[in-house]
C-alpha cells in the first residue's frame, strides 16, 4: 500500500540553524500539507500546497517558514532560522482531492532545538 | 470556525470489554469528521471518516462510529477491546470552509489491560 514517508525521523538542531524537513507523498496525490504537535499540545495546522503554490497558511506559518516541492517526488518543509519553540513533531500528508478527502499522514519528523 | 473536544484524556479498559471514546465538534457548516490513530513511533492512520452519508460509519479494525447532529458528537465505539488497540486516538475535523485544513482533537491515550 502506498505511504507517505518523510526524513529525518529525529533531527537535532541548534537555534538560528535552518533546517530542512523532507517529504515524499503518495505518488499520485495533488495536495500536500505540513502540520505539528508540539509536545503535550493538540496537532496543528501549518500550511496547504496544490498547484505549485501555497493554498493556505496558518498564523504559525510566518515568514521563517517556507515549502517548495523542488521535483516531482518531494516536498520539504524550510525553517530558516530555529527557535527553542519550533521543537515538535512536524508530519507531512497528501491528499488525492482537497475537502473532505483522507488525508494520509506520514511518520513524522522530530525536531528539537537546541 | 471549527473545533473539536475529545473529553477524555485518557481512557483505560481491559481487554475484551468496550471501548468508548468521546468527541465533541463545532462548526459553522457541514463538517467532514475523522478519527485517526496513532500507535507509538507511528504515523497518523485513519480508522474512519463520515462525510455525510450514513451517520454510522465503520471502519478499519472493528471500530466505528456515531455522527449524530443534534448533539455534535462523533463518539468511537468499539465492542471489544484488543491489546493492539493501546494508541492514541484523534477526532478531526474538516469543512469546506475551512480549505483543505485538518483541525485536531487533544487525542484520547487508550490503555488496555490484560
Amino acid at each position: 500500500e502506498p505511504e507517505v514517508t518523510q526524513t529525518p525521523s529525529h533531527q537535532v538542531t541548534q537555534m538560528g540553524q535552518e533546517v530542512i524537513l523532507r517529504c515524499v507523498p503518495i505518488s499520485n496525490h495533488l495536495y500536500f500539507y505540513w502540520y505539528r504537535q508540539i509536545l503535550g499540545q493538540k496537532v496543528e495546522f501549518l500550511v496547504s500546497f496544490y498547484n505549485n503554490e501555497i493554498s493556505e497558511k496558518s498564523e504559525i506559518f510566518d515568514d521563517q517558514f517556507s515549502v517548495e516541492r523542488p521535483d516531482g517526488s518531494n516536498f520539504t518543509l524550510k525553517i530558516r532560522s530555529t527557535k527553542l519553540e519550533d521543537s515538535a513533531m512536524y508530519f507531512c500528508a497528501s491528499s488525492w482531492t482537497s475537502g473532505a478527502d483522507t488525508q494520509y499522514f506520514g511518520p513524522g519528523t522530530r525536531l528539537t532545538v537546541l | 470556525a471549527q473545533s473539536v473536544t475529545q473529553l477524555d484524556s485518557h481512557v483505560s479498559v481491559s481487554e475484551g470489554t468496550p471501548v468508548l471514546l468521546r468527541c465533541n465538534y463545532s462548526s459553522s457548516y457541514s463538517p467532514s469528521l475523522f478519527w485517526y490513530v496513532q500507535h507509538p513511533n507511528k504515523g497518523l492512520q485513519l480508522l474512519l471518516k463520515y462525510t455525510s452519508a450514513a451517520t454510522l460509519v465503520k471502519g478499519i479494525n472493528g471500530f466505528e462510529a456515531e455522527f449524530k447532529k443534534s448533539e455534535t458528537s462523533f463518539h468511537l465505539t468499539k465492542p471489544s477491546a484488543h491489546m493492539s488497540d493501546a494508541a492514541e486516538y484523534f477526532c478531526v475535523v474538516s469543512e469546506r470552509a475551512a480549505g483543505n485544513k485538518l483541525t485536531f482533537g487533544g487525542g484520547t491515550r487508550v490503555l488496555v489491560k490484560p
